[in-house]
């Protein structure tokens, strides 16, 4: 089955400067990788996602990158504000398939 | 909110205990998942339904996992003689039919404590 990885596991930058989280993933069947923003006791939403047939996906101060060869994937945030503070989770999957695979996580801590 | 919710929000109970809880999706989702998040971790797969049918069971989902959607809307978890181990978040999540059917929306969880 899928596995992923993430890392770091925490990250602690300052206010205004890039974040950036990896994440390798096993099943070169995957072609669909979604991040999710998980703050503290509640829901895991979804704040980005990036399929296989393209290789950057940008939404205001979030950029995604993927490279299918590699089988990695990594999400930027940049200018990062206090309110970016919470628990990123990646993930994959694949078109038609239902199981998704999370990492274990990012606890991102943007310091004012 | 037209978002996916669960009930309960918080569920404490005794060891050996059975519990059930409830998810109703987003009303025009035909698809609907079940995920444990434990502390520190990422939410783990459980089992999958489009509309009634339950396509997919984890092996993470022993015989005392039970999960229905008899009529393809709201779907029930039960857990039979808890165990210490089975304390976690439980979230549900849903995603239409289409293009956009590997998209899924969670709601808030059910954070289940055993005694």
């Amino acid at each position: 089955g899928e596995n992923v990885e993430q890392h770091p596991s925490t990250l602690s930058v300052q206010e205004g400067d890039s974040a950036v989280i990896k994440c390798t993933y096993s099943d070169s069947a995957s072609n669909y990788f979604p991040w999710y923003k998980q703050e503290l006791g509640k829901r895991p939403q979804l704040i980005i996602d990036i399929r296989s047939n393209v290789g950057e996906k940008k939404d205001q101060r979030i950029a995604v990158t993927l490279n299918k060869t590699a089988k990695h994937f990594s999400l930027h945030i940049t200018e990062t504000q206090p309110e970016d503070s919470a628990v990123y989770f990646c993930a994959a999957t694949s078109w038609g398939y239902q199981k998704v695979t999370f990492g274990t996580g990012t606890k991102l801590q943007v310091i004012p | 909110d037209t978002g996916v919710s669960q009930d309960p929000r918080h569920k404490i109970t005794k060891r050996g205990q059975n519990v059930t809880f409830r998810c109703d999706p987003i009303s025009e989702h035909n698809r609907l998942y079940w995920y444990r998040q434990t502390l520190g971790q990422g939410p783990e797969f459980l089992t999958y339904f489009q509309n009634e049918a339950q396509l997919e069971k984890s092996r993470l989902l022993s015989d005392r996992f039970s999960a229905e959607r008899p009529k393809g809307s709201f779907s029930t978890l039960e857990i039979q003689r808890t165990e210490q181990g089975d304390s976690a978040m439980y979230l549900c999540a849903s995603s239409p039919e289409g293009q956009s059917q590997e998209t899924q929306y969670f709601g808030p969880g059910t954070r289940l404590l055993v005694l």
